[in-house]
């Protein structure tokens, strides 16, 4: 297995441009986890779903934040439009556990917004 | 909700010496305990995990312990090598299912 794929690997924009970063999962796990990583406020948890359904989006900063998984194998984080405090390091994790056990985490995405 | 801090937020030793980082956590319905190791620029992975019905949990040179009564855990490095430098986060898991991280410990390894 492949592991989790995120892409793209890096992303540079301009501030007010929207940003889509995407995720596959690992194949056969069933909760999908969005973390943004920052040096001041760590891995935080932006949104996860338990079987293609949101079971909890109370760390999605505001509006802005979209998140969505339209099926078992894909998932997509929108930032629109995106600001410079949005730049950090976007995180995507699957696991087969229903009790979210064992993350495994894609590479990342490193978001730099100017 | 559950509240992970995690000491100390650095952590030099020199080769072959162990290295020890403790976590506490507030919501004594947490019944699951991992930690991970990242690698300047890497993704984050498991290293190793331990559940509240257990004590004390061995992988080589690395160990977790928990305390159950005193709500705090702990991750044991023995034989410390350069290759263990890296950022490494303690996290639990409360009854809401959602992993809360603690906010990391940086371990530095001097050959």
């Amino acid at each position: 297995d492949a592991g989790v794929i995120q892409s793209p690997r890096h992303e540079v924009t301009e501030m007010g441009q929207e940003v889509t970063l995407r995720c596959k999962p690992i194949s056969g796990h069933n909760s999908l986890f969005w973390y943004r990583q920052t040096m001041m406020r760590g891995l935080e948890l932006l949104i996860y779903f338990n079987n293609n359904v949101p079971i909890d989006d109370s760390g999605m900063p505001e509006d802005r934040f979209s998140a969505k998984m339209p099926n078992a194998s894909f998932s997509t984080l929108k930032i629109q439009p995106s600001e410079p405090r949005d730049s950090a390091v976007y995180f995507c994790a699957s696991s087969f556990s229903y009790a979210n056990e064992k993350l495994f985490f894609g590479s990342g995405t490193q978001l730099s917004v100017l | 909700g559950e509240n992970v801090e995690q000491h100390p937020s650095t952590l030099s030793v020199q080769e072959g010496d162990s290295a020890v980082i403790k976590c506490t956590y507030s919501d004594s319905a947490s019944n699951y305990f991992p930690w991970y190791k990242q690698e300047l620029g890497k993704r984050p992975q498991l290293i190793i995990d331990i559940r509240s019905n257990v004590g004390e949990k061995k992988d080589q040179r690395i160990a977790v312990t928990l305390n159950k009564t005193a709500k705090h855990f702990s991750l044991h490095i023995t034989e410390t090598q350069p290759e263990d430098s890296a950022v490494y986060f303690c996290a639990a898991i409360p009854n809401t299912d959602k992993l809360i991280f603690g906010t990391g410990t940086r371990l530095q390894v001097f050959p």
